[in-house]
């Protein structure tokens, strides 16, 4: 069956440093991977989107990679701020356009 | 910015009871969707909605579920009798078309059922 693995442990960094999360994934041949935000609370929120065609993409201080050979995709926030501190969550298309996320990572930035 | 609006925000209802939980897409998207997230768990598909019908649903859109697009703005999910294990938010989101695959989600509906 499809998987999509990310880091079941929180991600504590301290501020400015680079934060680098991990999604995995198996039995999978997507089109597009995603990236989303989730506060507590809260709906996703969208962040960035790479296709498979794609070996990296950026928007501002957030930079995202896929490689379809390891099955994998990191995504970096540069220069991490305190408001940066959420779960991240990686989503993979599924049939009909619909998204299959994983659990996500909490990231927290301390000061 | 445009975005999604869902009501009400929090919902309790007893067990066997119906519900009806409210969505608003973004006006000029067109494709609907119903996730669900149980505490502590993974956000969950569970139906897509496109052209005025279900395109794509998971395992638990089962016949207790439903979806309808009312009018030109609205979109709801109802669930007929409602179960415990139905405790969850739920959200809404839509989309634009073509190969813009990016999901935008509303705020969410926290269902409680006693």
């Amino acid at each position: 069956s499809q998987k999509i693995e990310q880091n079941s442990e929180a991600l504590n960094i301290q501020e400015g440093k680079t934060a680098t999360l991990t999604c995995n994934y198996t039995n999978y041949s997507p089109a597009y991977l995603q990236w989303y935000r989730q506060d507590p609370g809260r709906g996703p929120v969208f962040l960035l989107l790479i296709r498979e065609n794609e070996k990296e993409k950026r928007k501002e201080r957030l930079k995202v990679t896929f490689d379809t050979t390891l099955k994998q995709s990191l995504f970096h926030i540069t220069a991490s701020q305190p408001a940066d501190s959420a779960t991240y969550l990686c989503a993979l298309d599924a049939s009909g356009y619909a998204l299959n996320f994983g659990k996500g990572t909490s990231l927290l930035v301390t000061p | 910015e445009p975005e999604v609006t869902q009501t009400p925000s929090h919902q309790v209802t007893q067990m066997g009871q119906e519900v009806i939980l409210r969505c608003v897409p973004i006006s000029n998207h067109l494709y609907f969707y119903w996730y669900r997230q149980i505490l502590g768990q993974k956000v969950e598909f569970l139906v897509s909605f496109y052209n005025n019908e279900i395109s794509e649903k998971s395992e638990i859109f089962d016949d207790q579920f439903s979806v309808e697009r009312p009018d030109g703005s609205n979109f709801t999910l109802k669930i007929r009798s409602t179960k415990l294990e139905d405790s969850a938010m739920y959200f809404c989101a839509s989309r634009h078309q073509g190969q813009n695959y990016e999901q935008y989600f509303g705020p969410g509906t926290r269902l409680t059922v006693t």
